[in-house]
């Protein structure tokens, strides 16, 4: 079993839609949580840290479970702009942080 | 804003060859990850580095890779002799991390060196 897991997608969606990914991880003890987001060609770049309350930036908002071992993002009336591949990102303490392989959004007009 | 550098850009060469990388991590920042990415693996965590000690290289393949921190504004990632499967886009990153966990800040990474051995 990966010690991330995502949905690799893509999930199309029309603009303005709601859509959400979850990702779970292996460890119990896994200790911060992060979403990054790549473009094509581009380089990861973070897009928010997950706490432990769930947080929110704008129109995206953070979960974590972990009870359950996930994490998820949820993106709120997408934006064409929001079409990315995102990476979730789980530190275990053990490694450097474990990326998973990403799921990919693409927002349609 | 504060940046990771990397060079090349690109690098184009032929099997055999020796390639160096170089990654210039944010100042500041105490820890270097060297990363490779391809379609079919994602991204692969290669070697880091906290306070310039190498602290895992176990994605490493040691035979041909060497990673090295010879000062704190400077990684390099070296391949001898390199091979078509070492294609790939290979990532620096840097950030800051307390001596309890290996990685509790995100990281930033830089443009990346887009690597194809013909």
């Amino acid at each position: 079993r990966k010690e991330v897991e995502q949905d690799p997608g893509p999930f199309n969606v029309p603009e303005g839609a709601t859509v959400a990914f979850n990702c779970t991880y292996s460890n119990s003890a896994s200790q911060s949580f992060f979403w990054y987001r790549q473009d094509c060609r581009k380089e990861p770049k973070l897009l928010m840290s997950v706490y432990s309350s769930g947080n929110e930036d704008g129109r995206f908002t953070a979960q974590l479970n972990r009870a359950s071992q996930y994490i998820s993002l949820l993106i709120r009336d997408s934006k064409l702009s929001d079409s990315a591949t995102y990476l979730c990102v789980v530190n275990t303490g053990r490694r450097a942080l474990t990326f998973g392989s990403g799921t990919r959004l693409q927002v349609q007009p | 804003d504060a940046r990771v550098t990397q060079t090349p850009r690109h690098k184009v060469t032929e099997m055999g060859q020796e390639v160096t990388m170089r990654c210039q991590p944010i100042l500041g920042h105490n820890t270097v990850f060297w990363y490779r990415q391809t379609m079919m693996q994602g991204l692969e965590l290669l070697a880091y580095f906290r306070n310039r000690a190498p602290l895992d290289d176990s994605g490493m393949p040691k035979d041909r890779f060497s990673a090295e921190m010879p000062d704190a504004t400077l990684a390099t990632l070296k391949i001898q002799p390199s091979e078509p499967r070492d294609s790939a886009v290979y990532f620096c990153a840097s950030g800051l991390v307390s001596l309890g966990g290996a990685g509790n800040q995100p990281q930033h990474f830089g443009d990346g060196t887009r690597l194809s051995i013909l």
